[in-house]
């Protein structure tokens, strides 16, 4: 079945540096590659997301790139704020069964310093 | 409107006992799906509804565990005779169709087996 791995586990940076987490897949079929965030007991929250037809997604500070050839997705976050400061989750969807579900990389603790 | 709702959003049990945990869908979301976050550890899967239906039991980690949805909408997860790995946060989301649909999560049920 799909695996996902997730670098590094946790991520220091000063305000207003950039952020950048990376996903590596297994499953080359799986097609759908969401990013959750979620803040200290609260639930995950989708920031962005991106499908295997596409490379590159970009939703104001924050893109994530696809290379299918080598199974790894990454989230940058560009200009952080301490409000970034959060656990990051990436998830792949294999496409085997057509359920939808997600199988989750560890997660990367970001704590962005004012 | 409404998100996804858990109940109850806390659970202290004895080793042994059973338990049951509600989850209320977004109205209209026709997949539903549980996993669970144990602590420092990342979301994993545990089922999919699609409908009354569960195709895709697959990540129910022993048969203490059982699900039901009744109605297209609530859908409880129970747990029998609890042990103290079962400690963990139980995730619900709902997702309007499945495959590829954004997932929206609940704000889970923290689930403690003294």
């Amino acid at each position: 079945g799909e695996n996902v791995e997730q670098h590094p586990s946790t991520l220091s940076v000063q305000e207003g540096d950039s952020a950048v987490i990376k996903c590596t897949y297994s499953d080359s079929a799986s097609n759908y590659f969401p990013w959750y965030k979620q803040e200290l007991g609260k639930r995950p929250q989708l920031i962005i997301d991106i499908r295997s037809n596409v490379g590159e997604k970009k939703d104001q500070r924050i893109a994530v790139t696809l290379n299918k050839t080598a199974k790894h997705f990454s989230l940058h976050i560009t200009e952080t704020q301490p409000e970034d400061s959060a656990v990051y989750f990436c998830a792949a969807v294999p496409t085997s069964g057509n359920t939808g579900k997600l199988i989750f990389g560890q997660g990367t603790t970001l704590q962005v310093k004012p | 409107g409404a998100g996804v709702s858990q109940s109850p959003s806390n659970k202290v049990t004895e080793k042994g006992k059973d338990v049951e945990l509600r989850c209320d869908p977004i109205s209209g979301h026709t997949a539903l799906y549980w996993y669970r976050q144990s602590l420092g550890q990342g979301l994993e899967f545990l089922i999919y509804f699609q409908g009354n239906s569960a195709p895709d039991k697959s990540g129910l980690p022993s048969d203490r565990f059982s699900a039901e949805r009744t109605g297209g909408s609530v859908s409880t997860l129970t747990i029998q005779r609890t042990q103290q790995e079962d400690s963990a946060v139980y995730l619900c989301a709902s997702s309007s169709s499945g495959n590829q649909e954004t997932q929206y999560f609940g704000p889970g049920t923290r689930l403690l087996v003294l």
